[in-house]
């Protein structure tokens, strides 16, 4: 089974903080994905990669960047927090765009509290 | 924004009932995904219907595919509570997915 792993279930950060959010996959998927969450707002994508070290933004970057170092990784970095980012923060991935019928497969979840 | 939308917003029915939910996009797809998400967790993946299929099953959700309409719906039989979730459609980009604000479907015992 797929399996995507995000670093933290909860976290509580303070205003300003600069905030990393982890994701692990281990079935060698080639896109990887970072979502948020908001009640009446659904899934927001904020950005995605298709590939080691590259990245295309979402829907809703603004406020957040991202790295991918390694295939398996991928994180999303608040630089500066702001409470508007309190969220649940969503990880994903799926196989090369095409196969598979880019199905996604999600992580847990995080959910952030900025203080 | 390509988003779908759900229909209803939340259904609450009781064990033993059907559930169904609909699904309007807005413009033409490849194929179309129905997600599951319970309470505070990620989504799970439950069956993909091709833009050329009209009518999809899996076990005892029934999927169908309207693409004259832009409509999808998803039909589960014989709920359960562990039913009880959120439901989302996903419409497929190149490499994205668009989500819809979901369903809730609470299936009481």
């Amino acid at each position: 089974d797929v399996k995507v792993t995000q670093s933290s279930r909860y976290l509580v950060k303070r205003t300003g903080e600069k905030v990393f959010l982890e994701c692990v996959q281990d079935m060698d998927h080639e896109n990887m994905f970072w979502y948020r969450q908001d009640p009446g707002l659904g899934l927001r994508l904020i950005y995605f990669s298709y590939d080691v070290k590259m990245k295309e933004k979402g829907d809703i970057p603004e406020g957040y960047s991202v790295s991918r170092e390694k295939k398996e990784r991928f994180s999303l970095i608040l630089e500066s927090a702001s409470t508007n980012q309190t969220s649940m923060y969503l990880c994903a991935s799926s196989p090369r765009t095409g196969r598979g019928g880019n199905i996604q497969y999600f992580g847990a979840g995080t959910r952030l509290s900025v203080l | 924004s390509q988003q779908g939308e759900e229909d209803p917003q939340a259904l609450s029915i009781q064990e033993g009932e059907n559930a169904t939910m609909n699904c309007s996009y807005k413009t033409s797809i490849n194929n179309l995904q129905w997600y599951r998400q319970n309470s505070g967790r990620g989504l799970v993946h439950l069956i993909l219907i091709r833009s050329n299929e009209r009518e999809k099953h899996s076990g005892r959700l029934r999927v169908t595919l309207d693409t004259s309409k832009k409509s999808s719906s998803l039909l589960i039989t014989a709920s359960r509570a562990a039913d009880t979730a959120s439901y989302f459609c996903a419409t497929v980009g190149y490499s994205t997915l668009t989500f819809g604000k979901g369903t809730m479907l609470l299936v009481s015992p």
